[in-house]
Order: structure tokens, then C-alpha cells, then sequence
């Protein structure tokens, strides 16, 4: 099976800085990897995925990097705002490959700071 | 708008009860999924189910029960076996395989008194 870490729990920053969250993963057949951002009482939200044939995937003020040798990925969030103080998720396939079920890492505490 | 909508939102359970959390999806999403959330944890799943009528335990299926008779819906009942029922809960569903991530719920904050 596959299991997610997070390096830091949590992670304080300026805003206007660029963050970046990392997170670790076992299992070296995982075919794609999400992030996730769930503020605080809600639900997670999606916010990007990667497939493991990809090292780089951007969206709207966040990218992806996937590092297959050694097992990581992260995000990176462009001059961050208070508005993305969340904690934030990686989750990958619970199977390796297997589709639907999804395991989660224990998630990173972002702080922005006026 | 489609979506999957929890409820209720806050849920208190007293010793020896068994509470019902309702799930419910207009996404047309075969698979469903029941996650625990406690305080400084990461997501751990409870029960998930990928079709009508069949769903598997997770890694933390005891004390708790669920049923698929409805595509849409997808109920969890914290019985009186679970110890330590006081967390936050949160439903998911996906389509076909759920390759492309989940769609969460708001969640049911459930706490014992």
C-alpha cells in the first residue's frame, strides 16, 4: 500500500512570500498524487493533481513538482495571501496503482502572516 | 448545483447511543467514501463504497456501520461499540474509479456529552 508524510507540520509565512509544502510517499508505483486544502470546519478541497508520467504541473498561483527518485512532491504556492491559510494535504492512491481509494499524509498548517 | 451534502453539521451523541450521519450526492458518483478527522490528524478512512449495495471496511471500520441502498446516498451509523466517537467526519465520493480525486463534504462535528 501507499502511505503519504509531510516533512513540517506546520509552516509560517510573510504575505507576498512563495510557500512550498512537501510531502513524502513509499510507494514508487503511485500513479498520481492530489493536494488538497481544507480550511478550518469545512471539507477539503481539490486543488491539483499530478500523474507520476509528469514532474511539473501548474495551476492558478500553485505548482507541482514531483520527484520520483526520491519519493517527493510538493507545492508551491505563489506570494501567498491570508485567504490560503489552510491545512493542506497530499494524498495519494491507497493501492499503489489501484484507483478510488485515497490515503491522506497528516497535513501541513499554513499560516499567513498581513 | 451538483454537490455531496453532510448533515447535519454538529451532532451530539450521549453514552451508549447510536447516531446516524447522513450523506448524500447529486454528482451521479458511483463510489462513496467515510473519513475521521481528529484534532492534528490526517484523514482516516472508515468505510467506502464503489457500487450499490457493496462497501468495504477501511482501516478503522469498528464501532461504526453503513449501507448503500441508493446510489446517491450513504449513511454511517457510529454505534455504541466505538469508544472514542468524538471527531469530525467527513463524506467523499467519486466518479469511475475515483482516479481523479474526491469531492468532500462540509462535514458532521460529532462529539459525546
Amino acid at each position: 500500500g501507499e502511505s503519504v508524510g509531510l516533512h513540517l507540520p506546520t509552516l509560517s509565512v510573510q504575505e507576498g512570500d512563495n510557500s512550498i509544502i512537501n510531502c513524502a510517499y513509499s510507494n514508487s508505483a503511485s500513479d498520481y498524487f492530489i493536494w488538497y486544502k481544507q480550511e478550518s470546519g469545512k471539507g477539503p478541497q481539490f486543488i491539483i493533481d499530478i500523474r507520476s508520467n509528469m514532474d511539473k504541473r501548474q495551476g492558478q498561483r500553485v505548482t507541482v513538482l514531483l520527484n520520483k527518485t526520491v519519493k517527493h512532491l510538493s507545492l508551491q504556492i505563489a506570494a501567498t495571501q491570508p485567504g490560503d491559510s489552510a491545512v493542506y494535504f497530499c494524498a495519494g492512491p491507497a493501492g499503489g496503482t489501484s484507483y478510488g481509494k485515497l490515503t491522506f499524509g497528516q497535513g501541513t498548517i499554513l499560516t499567513v502572516h498581513p | 448545483d451538483g454537490g455531496i451534502t453532510q448533515s447535519p453539521k454538529y451532532l451530539f451523541r450521549k453514552e451508549g447511543q447510536n447516531v446516524t450521519l447522513s450523506c448524500e450526492q447529486n454528482l451521479n458518483h458511483d463510489a462513496m467514501y467515510w473519513y475521521r478527522q481528529d484534532p492534528g490528524q490526517g484523514l482516516r478512512l472508515i468505510y467506502y463504497s464503489q457500487i450499490v449495495n457493496d462497501f468495504q471496511k477501511g482501516d478503522i471500520a469498528e464501532g461504526y456501520s453503513v449501507s448503500r441502498e441508493k446510489k446517491e446516498s450513504f449513511p454511517l451509523t457510529v454505534t455504541s461499540a466505538q469508544k472514542n466517537p468524538t471527531a469530525f467526519y467527513l463524506c467523499a465520493s467519486s466518479g469511475t474509479g475515483g482516479r481523479y480525486g474526491y469531492t468532500f463534504g462540509s462535514g458532521t462535528r460529532l462529539t459525546v456529552v
